[in-house]
């Protein structure tokens, strides 16, 4: 069964601290893996990730995946209070019709 | 347009009524998502239309009906729900199906409450 464990569920921080949340997965022929931030709504696109190695980045954040290891990561930089929300990573497996979704991760900022 | 929009935001009904939830994207995608979320859990899928054909139904109760009128509009229909399917109920969208290639755009929501 396809599966996505996300680590930390929750991490407490102040703000100007450097975070790191972790995604692992187990999925049949896997084709993607993307990263969203949820706040009190719908989930809003942050990054999709299809090459091992390769960093994407968008401002103070950034996100790598490790194909071999079957993880990826999420760093967040000088935190702002902004930045508190549930981070949700997601992988589609090759030719299915949907995401599996992780747990997510509870990430709150506080001044 | 690149959003994906949802009516109402929220929703309170009784376990007798019937009601429709709504959701419309003009972004020309051709598979739309329902999707229920708890708090404190990740999303979980009801049902996926592909080109307004009903693609998946991941073993939803029969109290929640689906319906794609055209490429554009998704409706959920609600009718003798349980306190239990309170939730907020998250509408998504993607060029086409897998979504592996391209991510899902979602709505807003609406948050029901069912009392």
């Amino acid at each position: 069964e396809d599966k996505v464990v996300q680590s930390p569920l929750s991490l407490v921080v102040h703000e100007g601290d450097t975070v790191t949340l972790n995604c692992s997965y187990e999925v049949t022929n896997f084709r993607s893996l993307l990263w969203y931030k949820q706040e009190k709504k719908a989930p809003t696109f942050l990054f999709m990730l299809t090459s091992s190695g390769i960093e994407k980045k968008s401002g103070r954040l950034s996100s790598i995946l490790d194909k071999k290891e079957l993880f990826s990561i999420l760093n967040i930089t000088a935190t702002q209070t902004g930045d508190s929300a549930i981070y949700l990573c997601a992988v589609t497996p090759q030719g299915a019709q949907k995401l599996v979704f992780g747990q997510g991760t509870r990430l709150t900022i506080n001044p | 347009d690149t959003e994906v929009t949802q009516t109402p935001k929220h929703l309170v009904m009784g376990m007798t009524n019937k009601k429709s939830l709504k959701c419309e994207q003009h972004m020309g995608h051709r598979a739309m998502y329902w999707y229920k979320q708890k708090a404190k859990k990740p999303p979980e899928l009801m049902f996926v239309y592909s080109y307004e054909k009903l693609s998946i139904n991941e073993s939803v109760p029969s109290r929640f009906s689906p319906e794609c009128p055209n490429s554009s509009l998704l409706n959920l229909h609600l009718h003798a729900l349980q306190p239990e399917d309170s939730a907020l109920y998250l509408c998504a969208s993607s060029p086409q199906i897998p979504p592996a290639n391209y991510g899902y755009t979602f709505g807003s929501g609406t948050r029901l409450t069912v009392v």
